[in-house]
């Protein structure tokens, strides 16, 4: 069975603070992996990853993805209080996306 | 680029009522689009798949009699929640992708509407 499996589920950090979140996944026919930041409403896109060992950056964010070990980190720097959200990773596969729980993100002033 | 607007943002409704939920791309053709529903705290629940101009396929366990969702177009779908009950009661997402399927590429999301069922 196809799974995507965030960690942590929650973390509380202090503003300033460099944060790695994790997601590993178990899919078969692996197109891609999806990072979405989420905060009070609908998903926000924020990297699609395809090939292994190529990071993606955008500011603060980067993330990068192994396809051997089958996982995928978001990296977060110099974090501020508007980082604080529910990050979600999904993995597409031919037809869907597969979701993780999500790791909620929270940043302390 | 790549907008996708919901409306209604939140709705009210009385039990055994219908509503109907309409899910728009603003800015590209949406070959595919996703209904999700989300509880709180819970991650996103795929609800269904809907290709322009053809039938949704739906997820396991969602009843395509109570959740009916049409894609007349390439910018708009709509997702109806028929006879609704308080157990309807949800956050509803859709999104859109050029790609047909998904193709495991990026989904762009609506901001979600919010059903409250009385």
């Amino acid at each position: 069975e196809d799974k995507v499996v965030q960690s942590p589920l929650s973390l509380v950090v202090h503003e300033g603070d460099t944060v790695t979140l994790n997601c590993s996944y178990e899919v078969t026919n692996f197109r891609s992996l999806l990072w979405y930041k989420q905060e009070k409403k609908a998903p926000t896109f924020l990297f699609m990853l395809t090939s292994s060992g190529i990071e993606k950056k955008s500011g603060r964010l980067s993330s990068i993805l192994d396809k051997k070990e089958l996982f995928s980190i978001l990296n977060i720097t110099a974090t501020q209080t508007g980082d604080s959200a529910v990050y979600l990773c999904a993995v597409g596969s031919n037809y869907q996306l597969i979701w993780g729980a999500g790791t909620k993100l929270i940043i302390k002033p | 680029g790549a907008v996708v607007s919901q409306h209604p943002s939140w709705v009210i409704c009385k039990s055994g009522t219908s509503v109907k939920i309409e899910c728009r791309s603003l800015d590209f053709q949406a070959t595919t689009m996703f209904w999700y529903r989300q509880f709180p705290k819970q991650s996103l629940m795929l609800m269904a798949t809907s290709n322009e101009g053809s039938k949704a396929t739906y997820e396991q366990g969602v009843e395509k009699d109570k959740f009916l969702i049409n894609h007349a177009s390439l910018t708009l779908s709509t997702l109806t929640v028929t006879s609704a009950h308080p157990e309807d009661s949800s956050f509803y997402i859709c999104s859109a992708s050029p790609i047909p399927q998904g193709n495991g590429g990026e989904q762009y999301f609506g901001p979600g509407t919010r059903l409250t069922v009385t």
